[in-house]
């Protein structure tokens, strides 16, 4: 199984911050990076796919860089509603699996 | 716009089988369709999907407890999990992915807690 690590675990900023979470593959995985947004008590919610793709009806603020085992999600000026949990994942080869997930908290 | 709704017992006794079945609104037909789950508290595990042809590819980690169908003619899709534990209490989703795409997965249902206690 490929292994995804994210980092940090979780992060304190501000709103306006520039917010920067990355995810490693265990081996290369081309583009087949996405990005899920996760809020309490709700479904994930697609962001970002192949590495840097925008899903349609996400903001501009959100964005994605890499390829190979290295990956960025910037969330370039923090907004109230993007405090959430969030998720890289791996569509590169099945099992697909998921990083353990980065929590953005106020701070 | 794609809509999906699980639907299932909340409450599954050790050792018996979870069942859950999926409701998509729009046409099942040319995408691919996953059971993913969460813990409560932990982060996301893809248990599987089935394109709407019946082919199917499951995580060698559940592959021999796990079992999705398909049925067009309902719109619906299905988990059955056999010999559950309480390690299988989650949250499960069901969602799609589209055909012809990098693997992303779309549209989530809003997820159904399943419980596995006596």
């Amino acid at each position: 199984d490929i292994q995804m690590t994210q980092s940090p675990s979780s992060l304190s900023a501000s709103v306006g911050d520039r917010v920067t979470v990355t995810c490693r593959a265990s081996q290369s995985i081309s583009s087949y990076l996405n990005w899920y947004q996760q809020k309490p008590g709700k479904a994930p919610n697609l962001l970002i796919y192949a590495a840097s793709s925008l899903q349609s009806g996400v903001p501009s603020r959100f964005s994605g860089s890499g390829s190979g085992t290295d990956f960025t999600l910037t969330i370039s000026s923090l907004q109230p509603e993007d405090f959430a949990t969030y998720y890289c994942q791996q569509s590169y080869s099945t099992p697909r699996t998921f990083g353990q997930g980065t929590k953005v908290e106020i701070k | 716009q794609v809509q999906l709704q699980e639907s299932g017992p909340g409450l599954v006794k050790p050792s018996e089988t979870l069942s859950l079945t999926c409701t998509v609104s729009g046409s099942i037909s040319g995408h691919y369709w996953s059971w993913i789950r969460q813990p409560p508290g932990k982060g996301l595990e893809w248990i599987g999907y089935i394109y709407y042809s019946g082919s199917t590819n499951y995580n060698p980690s559940l592959k021999s407890r796990v079992t999705i169908s398909v049925d067009t003619s309902k719109n619906q899709f299905s988990l059955k999990l056999s010999s559950v534990t309480a390690a299988d209490t989650a949250v499960y989703y069901c969602a799609r992915r589209p055909s012809g795409s990098y693997g992303q997965v779309d549209y989530w249902g809003q997820g159904t807690l399943v419980t596995v206690s006596s």
